[in-house]
This record gives C-alpha cells, structure tokens and sequence, in this order.
C-alpha cells in the first residue's frame, strides 16, 4: 500500500530564513508526486507537481521541490521565506485506479513564520 | 473558468441525527470528483470517488454514503451521525485524466 510521510509536524522559521520540507513516500511503481498548500481560511491549493522530466520542479510563489527516485523523497524548498507562506502544506502521491486518480496525502507540516 | 461550491461551510449536528453535505462544480463537464474528511495532524483521508453519474466508489467502510445525481453535483450523507463523523470535509474534482485535484472550501462538521 501506498503511503506519504512528513517527518516536520510543525515548522517555525523567521523572515528570509531558508526553507526544506521534507516528504518521503512508499510506492514500488510510477508516480505522480503533489505539494498543496491551505492558507488559513482559504481552499487547499495546489503549489506544484511532478509528472516526468526535469525532477526539479517550480511552482508558485517561489516555491520548488526536487524527486530524488532513489531515496523516494519530495522535499518542499524555498530559498527565503516571507510572513505570507504561514500556512500548512501537504505531500501528496497519485495512485491511479481504473478511471480515476486516487490521491495519497502526508499528514501536513504547519508553517508558521515570525516577522 | 471552473469553480467548486460546498455547503454548508459550518455545521453543527445532534448525535443520530442525518447529514447531507453538497459539493457542485461548475465550467467543467463530467469531472471525477471526490469526497476526502481532514483530521487534524492526520492529512487528508479520502472517503468516496466517482467517475461518473451514479457511480460511487467506496475507499473505507464508514457511517458516510455518497451519490451523484448529477453531473457536477456530489452529495455526502448518513443517516445517523456519530460523534467521531465530526471533521473537515473537502470535496475536490479532477478532470479527466489531468491527475490533479482542485479543492472546495471544505465543510466543518462538529457533531455532539
């Protein structure tokens, strides 16, 4: 069975600090690898995807994470964090069924940032 | 562009009592949807997929139902809700084949 690990429950850094999420899965075949992210009040949303290719990723606001087949990580980075990223991010692996693709999620890493 | 409703956004429900909680899509057509319940410090659990009208996929045997009557429309419900039915549910959708989903703003069910 497939399942998604986030090793940091809760992550305080200060303003322009780096930061390195960590995200490790189990899955023995191809995957599709996700970070959301759920502001406070607002939807879960998507910040970026694997699929294939390059396995360093962008994604929004700064955003990027890297697929490192051999460890089977999707680590979450951003080179300096603002008071806006406060937030709580997912790890997600897609395990696609018949039709349609059932998404594996981490337990989530809160984010909280000091001005 | 496409968008997601779910309603009510907060809900507070007597023990025993029936639930019916509604997720609709609009701008896309026959989209599989999805019903997930968040636990705090638990991640996201997902409860039901469908990849069409009148096809419901169970993930894990529960106290919650699903049906789509509708093209975009996805309801979840029970008939009689136990306190640990209480939680954050998230409905999403995808389209097709595109291998991401897209959020509602979720239901708070606090049932007592």
């Amino acid at each position: 069975a497939q399942s998604v690990s986030q090793h940091n429950h809760h992550v305080i850094l200060s303003e322009a600090a780096s930061l390195e999420l960590g995200c490790n899965y189990s899955y023995g075949g191809t995957v599709n690898l996700f970070w959301y992210v759920q502001y406070p009040g607002q939807h879960l949303q998507l910040l970026l995807k694997y699929f294939s290719g390059d396995p360093l990723v962008k994604g929004i606001k700064g955003f990027e994470a890297e697929f490192i087949k051999s460890k089977f990580s999707f680590n979450l980075r951003k080179p300096s964090v603002q008071w806006s990223d406060t937030a709580e991010y997912f790890c997600a692996v897609n395990a696609r069924d018949s039709s349609a693709s059932k998404i594996i999620f981490g337990s989530g890493t809160r984010l909280s940032i000091r001005p | 562009s496409q968008t997601i409703h779910q309603w009510p956004a907060t809900l507070v429900q007597p023990v025993g009592s029936p639930l019916s909680l509604e997720c609709t899509v609009e701008g896309t057509s026959n989209p599989n949807l999805y019903w997930y319940r968040q636990a705090a410090g638990r991640g996201l659990q997902l409860l039901f997929y469908s990849v069409g009208i009148g096809q419901i996929s169970s993930e894990v045997p529960q106290n919650l139902s699903a049906s789509r009557p509708q093209d975009r429309q996805f309801i979840l419900s029970s008939k009689k809700l136990l306190l640990s039915d209480s939680g954050f549910y998230l409905c999403a959708w995808e389209q097709g084949a595109a291998d991401t989903q897209y959020f509602g703003p979720g239901t708070r069910l606090t049932v007592l």
